[in-house]
């Protein structure tokens, strides 16, 4: 089992260019999530999907957009990258809604905007 | 909005105890604990659930006051392995609401 998958591993991005942070889980997994993290601010929800063809935003939607349309892919686009963006980027996913469940971390994408 | 941890870091010599704490303004149906060591992944660690189940493992335990909207998080003999940083996660908050909302975490450290 590979879990969750995040690819690139690293990405540098120039100002203005956009991208697309891929995310894929093996497990049959509903919930899928992504999360940025930034020194001192913990995790935080950018977009989450609890299954095929329906996305929600969570606490940081702004600069990004999300679709769901297999149960094992839940891509992350960049619109219009921006020095703000720098960040580790998490995909999860778990069973169910994901709420009373475990969630499951891909190893993060380091992302730098310059 | 993010639930608050405290204390923001600990240090522990081998063998101490700590307590950590989460705590919410909202309702929750859950209360979640990561660890992640620096450079990796976040890993559960467990779960709280209202009405009193819990799921998890590893010798760690942990109690959540569904009244308080707040969880504690124990460490026990602690070893260097704790070391790493812990977050919470409250999830369902609210009726329909789907999204798991990490804290901005608290950094153990374990020396010999």
């Amino acid at each position: 089992n590979a879990g969750v998958t995040q690819t690139p591993k690293f990405q540098v991005l120039k100002t203005g260019q956009s991208m697309t942070l891929q995310c894929a889980q093996d497990m049959n997994h509903e919930y899928m999530s992504w999360y940025r993290q930034d020194p001192g601010m913990g995790l935080r929800l950018i977009h989450y999907s609890v299954g095929a063809g329906i996305t929600d935003q969570g606490e940081v939607p702004n600069g990004y957009n999300v679709s769901r349309s297999t149960t094992e892919d839940f891509p992350l686009r960049l619109l219009s990258a921006a020095p703000s963006q720098t960040s580790v980027y998490f995909c999860a996913s778990s069973k169910g809604t994901g709420m009373n469940t475990e969630a499951f971390f891909g190893q993060g994408t380091r992302l730098t905007v310059v | 909005q993010q639930p608050v941890q405290s204390p923001q870091a600990v240090i522990l010599r081998e063998g101490e105890d700590a307590v950590i704490n989460c705590s919410s303004s909202k309702a929750l149906y859950s209360v979640h604990w990561y660890r992640q060591k620096h450079g990796e992944a976040p890993v559960f660690l467990m779960i709280l659930l209202k009405g009193g189940e819990q799921k998890g493992h590893e010798k760690i335990s942990a109690s959540f006051n569904e009244k308080k909207q707040q969880s504690s998080l124990y460490l026990t003999a602690s070893q260097l392995s704790y070391s790493g940083t812990y977050f919470c996660g409250t999830g369902g908050s609210g009726a329909g609401s789907y999204q798991l909302t990490f804290g901005k975490g608290t950094k153990l450290s374990v020396i010999p």
